[in-house]
């Protein structure tokens, strides 16, 4: 089955320490990996995806096949990263698509 | 560029009713995808759009239909709303047919079934 598992609902961390967001995901496949960003009163929008192997705002993630993770890292966190991040999978399915499995979610929480 | 909008943005319907909600995608982005968003059950796919066909579809009842207009425009249709119906509905719309494209959301439908 097609699974992303967050394990964490809220993370709260203190500004400048680092943040890692576990992200864990079950696909019979190659799927494509992504972590989406909710900021408060915005809509939900890209934060990076593993094909691009981009860092955004400071933040990285590694796909890691052998123990099926794509963990969001970031060195030094600030205020301004308080926000829900969700972990999301896409995979081929037979065919081209842009169906997303979102995990549940991670509440960050950057306290001054 | 304007965004994914989205309308209405808040419905109150009763059990029984039906429900469109409608979504206007980026323009130039011919696939659309809808999600929706509970406490209990967080984001879960119902279907996506491409060039007026339904290329996907997740494990929601029939109640549940949409469509996509020549114009890329797309509806969703509930049908005998149910109390846990009750939801954000999300629309997001994608650039390409190709496949894990970023998906760009639109700020949602809130719907409320009493």
């Amino acid at each position: 089955a097609q699974r992303v598992t967050q394990p964490e609902k809220l993370l709260s961390v203190f500004k400048g320490a680092p943040v890692e967001l576990k992200c864990n995901y079950s696909y019979s496949g190659s799927p494509e990996l992504f972590w989406y960003v909710q900021y408060s009163r915005q809509r939900l929008q890209l934060l990076l995806r593993h094909i691009s192997r981009e860092s955004i705002k400071g933040f990285t993630a590694d796909l890691n096949k052998g123990e099926t993770s794509f963990h969001l890292k970031k060195p030094f966190a600030q205020e301004e990263d308080s926000a829900m991040y969700y972990c999301a999978l896409s995979g081929s399915y037979g065919g081209a698509t842009n169906k997303l499995i979102f995990g549940t979610g991670t509440l960050l929480a950057v306290q001054p | 560029k304007a965004g994914v909008t989205q309308t209405p943005r808040y419905l109150i319907k009763t059990r029984g009713q039906q429900v469109t909600l409608s979504c206007s995608p980026i323009s130039g982005h011919r696939s659309v995808s809808w999600y929706q968003q509970t406490p209990g059950q967080g984001l879960q796919f119902l279907f996506e759009y491409f060039s007026e066909t339904q290329r996907n579809k997740g494990n929601f009842p029939g109640r549940f239909s949409g469509r996509q207009f020549s114009n890329s425009r797309s509806e969703m249709n509930v049908s005998t709303l149910e109390l846990g119906d009750s939801a954000l509905y999300l629309c997001a719309s994608s650039p390409s047919g190709g496949g894990f494209d970023e998906q760009f959301f639109g700020p949602g439908t809130r719907l409320t079934v009493l």
